[in-house]
């Protein structure tokens, strides 16, 4: 157990839908970053957050949103959703705003849009 | 525009033989690098870092080697056990406020006993 903590694990939805996933970080940790990883690519970066805040934002589609709540917990929202973001999609945490120590990734929830 | 590649998908080697991955990457201002785990089902898990002032480091039977002026780094297993079956991301980033991890598309390395 890393101490990330996603919900749900598996998530089956009909295209068009919205579905809401949540991240509990470590323990201590005020850092989240959400990745997605579809078939045969890597770990893509959709967005961090920091105590609360936005800092930074990768390649999120604009379907896409996310926050962070007072604490400190994450939920990724997904709407109008089609074929193609069927994923894996994963939370991060990390003590600090840098990432210095790297970071601790929850199991995951997989995404199938059918 | 791929920023970290891994152009290897696949890597089969004998248990107790050395494993190499490779990574190259395109952008000089990468200051970290690490390298994860990740078996199915689970969440990539944290193995083994270097910063770029360094170019090498040593944890038990894993080595990362850095090559700045290639741009290249390397993880080497040795020796490798079955257990070490696994996807392999290499991961970089820089130190400007805004930026995450950078990740590379993973290599799956088997090892067979």
């Amino acid at each position: 157990d890393s101490g990330v903590t996603q919900t749900p694990k598996h998530l089956i939805t009909a295209t068009g839908q919205r579905v809401t996933l949540r991240c509990s970080p470590r323990s201590g940790d005020l850092s989240v970053y959400w990745y997605q990883q579809s078939l045969d690519q890597g770990l893509q970066f959709l967005i961090h957050y920091y105590n609360g805040e936005e800092r930074a934002k990768g390649n999120i589609l604009e379907r896409f949103s996310a926050q962070q709540f007072p604490d400190l917990h994450s939920e990724l929202n997904l709407s109008s959703l089609e074929l193609g973001d069927s994923a894996l999609y994963f939370c991060a945490s990390s003590p600090t705003g840098t990432g210095n120590y790297g970071y601790t990734f929850g199991s995951g929830t997989r995404l199938t849009v059918v | 525009d791929q920023q970290v590649k891994q152009n290897s998908p696949s890597l089969s080697v004998q248990e107790g033989r050395i494993s190499i991955l490779n990574c190259d990457y395109t952008n000089s201002m990468f200051d970290y690098f690490l390298w994860y785990k990740k078996y199915p089902a689970e969440g990539p898990t944290f193995l083994i870092s270097i910063s770029s002032i360094k170019d090498k480091n040593e944890d038990g039977r894993f080595t990362v080697f850095l090559n700045k002026s290639a741009k290249h780094l390397s993880l080497h297993i040795v020796p490798s056990q079955p257990g070490d079956s696994a996807v392999y991301f290499c991961a970089a980033r820089t130190n400007q406020a805004g930026t995450a991890l950078i990740f590379g598309k993973g290599t799956t390395l088997s090892v067979s006993s």
